[in-house]
């Protein structure tokens, strides 16, 4: 069983699109992120749910924006896409502030 | 000075070498530090977490040093298999953030 699962894994689009990505876990978890790791691989933290409240949110265009349904969905729709949004986008998840676990990357591509 | 630092490396080491990596951060109430590891276009899979009395788990030993404000990762017995980026994730003390390092690239030579 997949623990932290995302959907699309890979995503192409065009430039002024809107476009969403989906995350879910199975772990019990109460806490969700959104990471964003670039070209660079740098891995960037961009939000963050505990029990569906939002708890991180960090300097973020935004034309990104998060949602939590429930404490194990949480998605990340994303407005307008530029060619500097090209990056891999990581879903993780936590009991409280504990260890992370991470999706398989959503590897998004703006021509 | 950046939050977490790391050496890009890579490190190449040969086969049943013994290797460690360092991982720098610059608040000292962090609290709760983490080592990962990132094969090329996978995600960030936890390795092992690093307790204050140090730990370890078969070839990997992670330490804390609070005074010099750094983490270590010892890898004993390289196998080609550990090939790969090394993140350490340190906690930002009182939130639910982690900063993460850029990561150190290890490559095990047969």
């Amino acid at each position: 069983d997949t623990a932290v699962s995302q959907t699309p894994k890979y995503l192409v689009t065009q430039m002024g699109n809107d476009k969403s990505i989906k995350c879910e876990q199975n772990l019990g978890h109460d806490t969700m992120y959104w990471y964003k790791q670039d070209s660079k691989k740098f891995l960037k933290i961009m939000f963050s749910y505990n029990n569906k409240e939002l708890i991180i949110n960090e300097t973020v265009p935004n034309r990104f924006s998060p949602k939590s349904p429930d404490k194990a969905h949480l998605n990340l729709h994303i407005n307008s896409l530029e060619l500097g949004d090209s990056a891999v986008y990581f879903c993780a998840s936590s009991l409280r502030a504990y260890e992370q676990y991470f999706g398989p990357g959503t590897r998004l591509t703006v021509t | 000075r950046k939050e977490v630092e790391q050496d890009p490396g890579p490190f190449n080491v040969p086969e049943g070498a013994t290797v460690a990596f360092n991982c720098t951060y610059s608040n000292s109430a962090s609290q709760s530090f983490f080592w990962y590891r990132q094969d090329c276009r996978k995600e960030p899979k936890l390795l092992m977490s690093v307790y204050s009395s140090g730990n370890e788990d078969g070839r990997f030993t992670a330490q804390l040093n609070r005074a010099s404000q750094y983490i270590s990762l010892l890898i004993r017995d390289s196998k080609l298999s550990d090939s790969a980026t090394y993140l350490c994730a340190v906690n930002s003390p009182g939130t639910y953030k982690y900063i993460f390092g850029t990561g150190t690239r290890l490559k095990v030579l047969a």
